[in-house]
């Protein structure tokens, strides 16, 4: 069964540090990698999406991919109390069916 | 990017009672559209998925008969919760892909239906 494995925190960070969410993906077959942002009581909006290895950077945000490793990350540079969250992780089959992780909560502290 | 609106936002109501949550793509066709539920700090839980003009897919344990789901065109879908009780509340989202390069990908979601059911 194809799973999305990420810590669920809370992760506390102090405000202006970087932020570092992590994630391992179980299908090698998995070609497409997000992240999306969940505030409390709202809907899930991405945040980012990767495909290829490496570094993918937008604005504060870069995700990372190692597919040999199986492992995807999000870095938040700078963090803001705006950024305190639930980040979920999600990679797509061939049926670009989403299988999501069971998302990582993050605490910036002031 | 792709807009999906979702609606009702709130809605309370009695025990036995049916609500009706419809869900729309704005701004592209969506093809398929998934609805979600989410209990209070616990993670998305992917309740059926519905192709355009074909019956819902329901997950393993999701009750066809109590979520009734109608996807009649390429821009609405809608969820009917069925006699409802209170332990339907939850948070109800729906999400929508299409089949353009730019969507095809990616879900894009609806606001959420906060159900609470007295």
């Amino acid at each position: 069964q194809k799973e999305v494995e990420q810590n669920s925190g809370p992760l506390s960070v102090p405000e202006g540090a970087i932020a570092s969410l992590n994630c391992t993906y179980s299908d090698r077959g998995s070609q497409s990698f997000f992240w999306y942002r969940q505030y409390s009581g709202k809907s899930p909006e991405l945040i980012m999406s990767i495909y290829s290895n490496g570094d993918k950077e937008d604005g504060r945000f870069t995700a990372q991919l190692n597919k040999a490793s199986q492992y995807v990350s999000l870095l938040i540079r700078d963090s803001q109390p705006s950024d305190s969250a639930t980040y979920l992780c999600a990679d797509s089959d061939s049926n670009y069916q989403l299988i999501w992780g069971a998302g990582t909560k993050l605490i910036i502290k002031p | 990017g792709a807009v999906v609106s979702q609606h009702p936002s709130r809605v309370i109501c009695k025990s036995g009672t049916s609500v009706k949550i419809e869900c729309r793509s704005l701004d592209f066709q969506a093809t398929t559209m998934f609805w979600y539920r989410q209990f209070p700090k616990k993670s998305l839980m992917l309740m059926a998925t519905s192709n355009e003009g074909s019956k819902a897919t329901y997950e393993q344990g999701v009750e066809k008969d109590k979520f009734l789901i109608n996807h009649a065109s390429l821009t609405l879908s809608t969820l009917t919760v069925t006699s409802a009780h209170p332990e339907d509340s939850s948070f109800y989202i729906c999400s929508a892909r299409g089949t353009a390069v730019r969507v095809r990908e990616k879900l894009f979601f609806g606001s959420g239906t906060q159900l609470s059911v007295l």
